[in-house]
C-alpha cells in the first residue's frame, strides 16, 4: 500500500530564516514519483517538483531544494531565506505513475506560515 | 490558455438536494478526476476517467457519480447530497501516460461545497 506522512502539521518561522518541510512515504513499487504542490491562501494547487525513484540528485530551483533519500524513504523540501508568500500549506504527494494519474496519494499538508 | 475551469466556485446546499460540479480542460487531456479536500487531510481521489467514455472509483466514491460528456467535460455528481460531503473539490486533467511532462496533473481552481 501507498502512504504519504508529513508529520508536520504547522510550522511558523520568521522570514528570512530556513524552513524544511519534511515527507516520508512508503511504497511496495520499485518505480514510484514523488511530487510536491503548494496550496496558497487562494486555494488553487501549484505543482513545484517531480522526482522519480531512480533519480536521487537533489535539486535546487531558486531559493527551494528538494533531498530525496530512498534509503530513509524521505522527500524533504527546504526553503532557504523564506519570505511572507511562501505562506501556504505545501503537500507532498506519491505515485507509481509519471502524470501522477489515478493513484496519487497526497500526504495531509504542513502548512507553513512566515512572519514578517 | 484556460487549463481546467471549474463552475460554480461556490454552493450551498440544503441536505437531500443534488447537484453537479461541471469541469472541464482546453488542454486535449485524455485523463481527468476529481478530488475533495477535507480541513487537515490532502486531496482524495473521487473518480477518475482515464480516457472518453471510461470512469472508475478512486479512493471514496460513495455518495457520488461521474460523467466524462466527452474529451473536455468531466462531470460530478452529487445526488443526495449529506453534511458529510461539504468539501473543497478539485477537478484535475493529465496527458496519456506514456508521454512526459514536467507538470503531471493541472489543477482546477476548486469549487467550495458546504451542506447544511
Amino acid at each position: 500500500a501507498q502512504k504519504v506522512t508529513q508529520a508536520q502539521t504547522e510550522i511558523s518561522v520568521v522570514e528570512k530564516e530556513d524552513v524544511t518541510l519534511d515527507c516520508v512515504y512508503e511504497t511496495r513499487d520499485t518505480t514510484y514519483y514523488l511530487f510536491w504542490y503548494k496550496q496558497p491562501p487562494s486555494g488553487e494547487l501549484v505543482f513545484l517538483i517531480r522526482r522519480n525513484s531512480f533519480d536521487e540528485q537533489n535539486e535546487i530551483s531558486g531559493r527551494y531544494s528538494w533531498n530525496f533519500q530512498k534509503s530513509t524513504s524521505s522527500f524533504n523540501f527546504t526553503i532557504t531565506a523564506s519570505q511572507v508568500v511562501d505562506s501556504a500549506v505545501y503537500f507532498c504527494a506519491l505515485s507509481d505513475d509519471p502524470t501522477g494519474a489515478n493513484n496519487l496519494f497526497f500526504g495531509t499538508g504542513t502548512r507553513l506560515t512566515v512572519i514578517p | 490558455n484556460a487549463g481546467v475551469t471549474q463552475t460554480p466556485k461556490f454552493q450551498v446546499l440544503k441536505t437531500g438536494q443534488s447537484m453537479t460540479l461541471q469541469c472541464a480542460q482546453d488542454m486535449n487531456h485524455n485523463s481527468m478526476y476529481w478530488y475533495r479536500q477535507d480541513p487537515g487531510m490532502g486531496l482524495r481521489l473521487i473518480y477518475y476517467s482515464a480516457s472518453e467514455g471510461t470512469t472508475d472509483k478512486g479512493e471514496v466514491p460513495n455518495g457520488y457519480n461521474v460523467s466524462r460528456l466527452n474529451k473536455r467535460e468531466f462531470s460530478l455528481r452529487l445526488e443526495s447530497a449529506a453534511p458529510s460531503q461539504t468539501s473543497v473539490y478539485f477537478c484535475a486533467s493529465s496527458e496519456d501516460r506514456i508521454t512526459y511532462s514536467n507538470q503531471p496533473q493541472h489543477f482546477g481552481d476548486g469549487t467550495r461545497l458546504s451542506i447544511l
